[in-house]
């Protein structure tokens, strides 16, 4: 079956500092992949998406890649604000019926 | 406007009761899901409906069961609460492959 594997948390850094998230996946065909944010007490929103191999899906200064050799759509992000402290998931999508497969999200906490 | 709507935002009850949570969504959007997220934040899908037809039931007990009385409203009622069944749930829905999440239900069982 679909699989999303996510670094654990919480990552921890300084405003301005650069952010690494690694998501990896497995699943049967061609998957689209997702990061979606979730800010404290509200729900999901979707942050970025490829849906081919390598697309780069971009949003906010924001990027992953879709890296199918190495099934891979690591978040990055070039200088972290504190607003973007949240929680991050990576998801993929299958075919039947859209249903997402989520990784188990990371918590990202930004000090000023 | 809300583009997906839950309610309530919060329930709190005891084991043994049964208990709703409403879905509305005003996007138009043919297909409407359910999901939960647990204490670790770990979010699983429980069912999607599209256009008023049930098209994935994961493995979730029989005391849950969904109801879409139209495409835009996707129901949830929960019977004979169990303390594992604490937990946010978030309602869904899309068009194609992007999903538009509610702000999720926090329900509490005591």
């Amino acid at each position: 079956g679909n699989s999303v594997t996510q670094m654990e948390g919480p990552v921890t850094l300084s405003e301005e500092a650069f952010l690494t998230i690694n998501c990896t996946y497995t699943a049967t065909g061609y998957p689209s992949l997702f990061w979606y944010v979730q800010y404290p007490g509200e729900g999901l929103q979707l942050l970025l998406k490829a849906t081919k191999a390598d697309d780069k899906g971009s949003n906010k200064g924001f990027e992953a890649t879709y890296r199918k050799e190495t099934t891979s759509f690591h978040l990055e992000k070039g200088s972290v604000q504190v607003s973007d402290s949240a929680v991050y998931f990576c998801a993929l999508s299958s075919n039947a019926g859209n249903m997402l497969t989520f990784g188990g999200g990371t918590r990202l906490m930004v000090k000023p | 406007d809300t583009a997906v709507s839950q309610t309530p935002k919060y329930l709190v009850t005891q084991m043994g009761n049964d208990k709703s949570i409403k879905c509305e969504q005003n996007l138009g959007h043919d297909t409407m899901y359910w999901y939960k997220q647990d204490s670790k934040k770990f979010l699983k899908i429980m069912f999607s409906y599209n256009n008023k037809e049930l098209i994935i039931n994961e493995t979730v007990p029989n005391r849950f069961s969904p109801k879409s009385p139209d495409k835009a409203h996707l129901n949830l009622h929960i019977n004979s609460l169990e303390l594992g069944d604490s937990a946010v749930y978030f309602c869904a829905s899309s068009l194609d492959y992007e999903q538009y999440f509610g702000p999720g239900t926090r329900l509490t069982v005591t």
